[in-house]
């Protein structure tokens, strides 16, 4: 699975859009980027996921370059519960021995403030 | 609809004592994941079920650690003569498929402490 980066933490005030980067250079053509989040004491949350479109949900929007080495996860209008952790993953195609298992990194910490 | 769904939630046992967590996926979900989360850290795979055939247990950190799902569909994970270094959050997730294009769905995890 490539590699990706994170900051290790933002800020963001409540009700602005937060901006979540993450670097995968090492992206090979058929991954996909996923995002997940972790609140404290409960387990990861699906958010959002893409190939090579930008893509929205009712959670959020991924943006992914075009030569897809980043993407920006966008959570257009931030609440306080929106603090988490935040992961930016890329999977790989199930085949082989490979099975689409996740690879989480550090992640980076979103607080969101009043 | 439900969630994925794991018990318990907290457990504590003391040194050598054997456990069972217990996960109970989406229903329809071929796929189930086990990942263990130390504190402070991401989740780290440890097994993959499709359907009742364990086809990945790369990431089970010692023999001491079982797996199951005889029936496709309830998944316990065993952890024979615990050690302190088992403490974690075992948590697990499910997906309609193994397919990339499936995300996979987290349950709470179980909070596992061994004194």
């Amino acid at each position: 699975d490539a590699k990706t980066t994170q900051p290790p933490s933002m800020d963001c005030a409540e009700g602005r859009a937060a901006n979540l980067p993450c670097n995968h250079s090492t992206i090979s053509g058929n991954e996909y980027v996923y995002w997940y989040r972790q609140i404290h004491s409960q387990g990861p949350q699906y958010i959002i996921h893409g190939l090579k479109n930008n893509e929205t949900n009712e959670m959020a929007s991924l943006i992914i370059t075009e030569d897809r080495k980043s993407s920006t996860l966008i959570l257009p209008h931030a609440t306080l519960r929106d603090t988490a952790v935040y992961y930016c993953i890329v999977r790989s195609p199930a085949g082989g021995t490979s099975y689409g298992k996740l690879t989480f990194g550090q992640g980076t910490i979103l607080t969101v403030h009043p | 609809g439900a969630g994925v769904s794991q018990s318990p939630r907290y457990k504590v046992a003391k040194r050598g004592q054997d456990v069972a967590l217990r996960c109970d996926p989406i229903s329809g979900h071929v796929s189930l994941f086990w990942y263990q989360q130390a504190l402070g850290q991401g989740p780290e795979f440890l097994t993959y079920f499709q359907n009742e055939a364990q086809l990945d247990k790369s990431g089970l950190p010692s023999d001491r650690f079982f797996a199951e799902r005889p029936e496709g569909s309830v998944s316990t994970l065993k952890i024979q003569r615990t050690q302190q270094e088992d403490s974690a959050v075992y948590l697990c997730a499910s997906s309609l498929s193994g397919q990339q294009a499936q995300p996979q769905h987290f349950g709470d995890g179980t909070r596992l402490s061994i004194l």
